[in-house]
């Protein structure tokens, strides 16, 4: 079965808009990590959230976990065009694997100016 | 930049030929992971060290041959490869597999081009 999957696939709006992005996990979970991606670079760590953890906040980043329905959504504030990446969910499901992710397919974001 | 590098950044390969990719992290961590990205598929992880010693091989095929001299350094060996193995290979590290709350650090990846 396949983990972390996110909608929407690819995701367009405009500069000042709020961008929603949602991930849906199979198993339990330690925790889940937002990544972004800007073309063709490396994965960059936005956001962990804990299983205990309902909301959480950092910057323009809005993230809440939904362990009932095995759910995530990240929602950006104010876009901006430098905000336009690739942007994966990846969940940890603890135990004796800590350091293993598995990823989303992820959302890819393009604002425009 | 992350702290953790790679090389070469763009890598085009026959066959035939054997190459290898190279993943250096400054960081202190101790977990460094092996990944790759193909379009339109999840990243896939491949290999994962943990103090130098190999804890996950994903059912990666033998013509992937990593290796772990220390914990700052990994690499990558490929031989005979297959045009469907050419994608983005990302490394990445943490501080170790026993922390629960760890974040990993990528490089910026090396696109390989099997031809």
């Amino acid at each position: 079965s396949q983990q972390g999957e996110e909608d929407p696939q690819a995701l367009s709006i405009q500069e000042g808009e709020n961008a929603t992005m949602n991930c849906s996990y199979k198993t339990s979970i330690n925790n889940l990590q937002w990544y972004r991606q800007n073309s063709g670079r490396g994965l960059v760590h936005l956001i962990l959230i804990r299983s205990n953890e309902r909301e959480k906040h950092s910057g323009r980043l809005r993230v809440t976990l939904d362990t009932s329905k095995k759910s995530s959504s990240l929602l950006i504030t104010a876009s901006r065009a430098a905000d336009t990446a690739s942007y994966f969910c990846a969940s940890n499901a603890g135990g004796t694997s800590y350091g293993k992710l598995t990823f989303g397919q992820g959302t890819i974001l393009t604002v425009h100016p | 930049e992350t702290g953790v590098t790679q090389t070469p950044r763009h890598l085009v390969m026959g066959m035939t030929n054997k190459k290898s990719l190279k993943c250096e992290q400054h960081l202190g961590h101790n977990a460094m992971y092996w990944y790759k990205q193909s379009a339109k598929k999840p990243l896939e992880l491949m290999f994962v060290y943990n103090f130098k010693e190999q804890t996950e091989n994903n059912s990666v095929p033998s013509r992937f041959s990593p290796e772990c001299p220390n914990s700052s350094h990994l690499f990558l060996h490929l031989h005979t490869l297959q045009p469907e193995d050419s994608a983005l290979y990302l490394c990445a590290s943490s501080q170790d597999m026993a922390r629960p709350y760890n974040e990993q650090f990528f490089g910026p990846g090396t696109r390989l081009t099997v031809l």
